[in-house]
């Protein structure tokens, strides 16, 4: 299996709502990331998870809040969002975090609106 | 921190050759990747240098010059489907972060 898989694939919500997204790897990556893409704009990194721990913080807003439950699952909990926070989000896995270990597979992502 | 600029787009037309550029400004410096991403899709992963030089990979290789903080990819024997957005990656060594550049969208015409 040499995907990422990434649910719900859209998902509408408004500012008060509470939601989750996941992901799903069953590679045996052991670094796994959240991406925000705005449209014709690149991925941004948002967190990084070295082996189910939290590594790399891009100062996200803390209604992002990732979790890493363990090596192959992925969820970002969602928690009073701003309209601007509308946007493609990617999760990615790698089987490393450095050198060519770094390359990145990435799920479909989640086509996230906030009303 | 870091930035990794990149030409906004490109055109070519079938069969021809096209190079995408990527020059960077790193506290630190890893490697380069370069993502391919279609409309509406999600990025993959292309190639990568760690060291400097040319990577080949089929019709795409990719470039990496250290000392000139600067790398290019290179398409060869272009096909309607290469049309898409093209991004090169770069880790900082010292934060440990990832930056993608700004993105180079090819256009290839019939």
């Amino acid at each position: 299996d040499t995907e990422v898989t990434q649910t719900p694939k859209h998902l509408v919500m408004g500012m008060t709502n509470k939601k989750s997204l996941k992901c799903e790897q069953h590679m045996g990556h052991r670094a796994m990331y959240w991406y925000k893409q705005k449209a014709k704009k690149p991925p941004e990194l948002m967190f990084v998870y070295s082996y189910e721990k939290l590594s790399i913080n891009e100062s996200v807003p803390s209604r992002f809040s990732p979790e890493c439950p363990n090596s192959s699952l992925l969820n970002l909990h969602l928690h009073a969002l701003q309209p601007e926070d509308s946007a493609l989000y990617l999760c990615a896995s790698s089987p490393g975090t450095s050198g060519p270990y770094n390359e990145q597979f990435f799920g479909p992502g989640t086509r996230l609106t906030v009303l | 921190g870091q930035s990794l600029e990149q030409p906004s787009e490109v055109t070519a037309v079938e069969g021809a050759i096209v190079q995408i550029n990527c020059t960077y400004q790193t506290s630190g410096f890893y490697g380069l990747s370069w993502y391919q991403q279609h409309d509406g899709g999600a990025p993959t992963f292309l190639s990568y240098n760690g060291l400097d030089g040319l990577e080949e990979t089929g019709r795409f290789s990719s470039f990496l010059s250290r000392s000139d903080s600067y790398g290019y990819l290179l398409l060869q024997e272009l096909q309607m489907k290469d049309s898409a957005s093209y991004f090169c990656e770069s880790r900082d060594t010292g934060r440990r972060a990832l930056t993608f550049g700004s993105g180079t969208r090819l256009q290839v015409q019939p």
